[in-house]
């Protein structure tokens, strides 16, 4: 079947160092991934998306890029800020449903001084 | 901006009661959802509809019911909740093909 896969559930890091949240997925066709983002007491917002293969995309000074090869859409920033805390979820989307997105398990960043 | 809007935004019940949670959205989106957000399992989903009538089944449907009423109005509705229910549910809506989803502020309910 389809599904997404995050191996983090926690990650914390000092003020300007680079992040990498991990993303693999599962599915029979081409998919659309897409991640998002959800800061304390709100509602998940779409950071990025993409469906084009070894493409990097780019967001708020968030890039990821979608590799088919190794079903991977790993999440990365240079430098991350105090405002970067927040859970992430990647999603799919995949071309055999596409109406409906499938979450990951999600990644909480924290983000210290 | 897209707008989703649920009520209520918290609920407390108790085990074997009735819930109804309301969804609106004003976006003149044909898809709705109805996902669960719990630690360790991110949000998974209920029910879906793309329309006024229909329903479909998602991952987690047991001891759900939806409806679709309008396109604006989607209702989750737990006729016997149980404590395993308790979680933060959140509504959302989309238009056409591989575009946004656009997600309500969520419900948290609470079942003792």
């Amino acid at each position: 079947g389809d599904s997404v896969t995050q191996t983090e559930g926690l990650v914390t890091l000092t003020k300007g160092l680079p992040v990498m949240l991990n993303c693999t997925y599962q599915t029979t066709y081409s998919p659309f991934l897409f991640w998002y983002v959800q800061h304390l007491n709100e509602a998940p917002k779409l950071l990025l998306k993409s469906s084009t293969d070894n493409k990097r995309t780019e967001h708020q000074g968030f890039y990821a890029t979608l590799h088919k090869s190794s079903s991977s859409f790993h999440l990365q920033k240079s430098s991350v800020q105090l405002s970067d805390s927040a859970l992430y979820f990647c999603a799919l989307s995949p071309m055999s449903n596409y109406n409906v997105l499938y979450f990951g398990s999600g990644t909480k960043l924290t983000v210290e001084p | 901006e897209a707008a989703v809007t649920q009520s209520p935004r918290n609920k407390v019940t108790v085990t074997g009661g009735n819930v109804t949670l309301s969804c609106r959205q004003t976006n003149s989106h044909n898809y709705m959802y109805w996902y669960r957000q719990d630690t360790g399992h991110g949000l998974r989903l209920i029910h879906y509809s793309y329309g006024a009538g229909n329903l479909q089944i998602g991952d987690v449907p047991d001891g759900y019911k939806a409806t679709r009423t309008t396109q604006e109005d989607f209702f989750l509705l737990l006729e016997l909740a149980s404590p395993s229910q308790t979680s933060l549910y959140f509504c959302a809506s989309r238009g056409q093909g591989y575009t946004e989803v656009f997600f309500g502020k969520g419900t948290r309910l609470t079942v003792v």
